[in-house]
């Protein structure tokens, strides 16, 4: 079946421009994670949703990141104003109940 | 607070001699375990996870770790290596809920030599 896709698969964007990256998770998995994997800080968590909550938000490294999740399936993460350290590969996750988490392809972000 | 340690940041091994790349974590109770692998370009595949009972546990493409509780570690093995097994590999742990982010490891990228 099919696994986690996002989109795009790269995105390169000025300095201070939004972007939206978005996450189609594996149908039926409840649990969404995003991540960032950056090469000074590895890979980092961002923000896990339940359905369409979001229990831990405690990786958000500023109010400039948000996201949200719609129908319990899709979800999009947002960069405010992006700065250059935002460069990375956003990656995210899926897992049924109590599970493992299965990783997309990641979309990497430039910011110039 | 919670961390895992890969003390290996690079590791170089010949195409068929054994293979072990090291994992310590930090964590309040025992955790569920997990060695991911990213090949250049990819995503995180999922080589294997250790959530109860026996303490060996094998994985997908001849992969196996070992828990040792009494050591924090979950070292991962491989008999013989392969040139495809040139990657970089991650070791994560969450809480034993299951529900809840990993935290990964900083990785270690392995190079196959002929």
């Amino acid at each position: 079946g099919a696994g986690v896709s996002q989109s795009p698969s790269n995105k390169v964007t000025e300095k201070g421009k939004d972007v939206e990256l978005r996450c189609d998770p594996i149908s039926g998995h409840t649990a969404l994670y995003w991540y960032r994997q950056s090469l000074g800080q590895g890979l980092e968590f961002l923000i896990y949703f339940q359905g369409n909550s979001a229990p831990d938000k405690s990786g958000l490294p500023s109010d400039r990141f948000s996201a949200e999740r719609t129908g319990g399936s899709v979800s999009t993460l947002t960069i405010q104003r992006t700065q250059q350290e935002d460069s990375a590969v956003y990656l995210c996750a899926s897992s049924p109940l109590g599970q493992f988490q299965y990783f997309g392809p990641g979309t990497r972000l430039l910011v110039l | 607070a919670q961390s895992v340690t890969q003390p290996d940041i690079h590791i170089t091994v010949s195409e068929g001699a054994s293979l072990e790349l090291r994992c310590n974590y930090s964590y309040g109770a025992t955790p569920y375990l997990f060695w991911y692998v990213q090949s250049p370009g990819q995503g995180l595949q999922l080589l294997l996870k250790y959530f109860s009972g026996d303490t060996l546990v094998q994985g997908i493409k001849g992969f196996e770790a070992e828990f040792k509780m009494s050591q924090s570690s979950f070292n991962l093995r491989k008999p013989s290596v392969h040139w495809s097994d040139a990657a970089e590999y991650f070791c994560a742990v969450a809480h034993p809920s299951g529900n809840t982010p990993l935290v990964f490891g900083k990785g270690t990228r392995l190079s196959v030599i002929a």
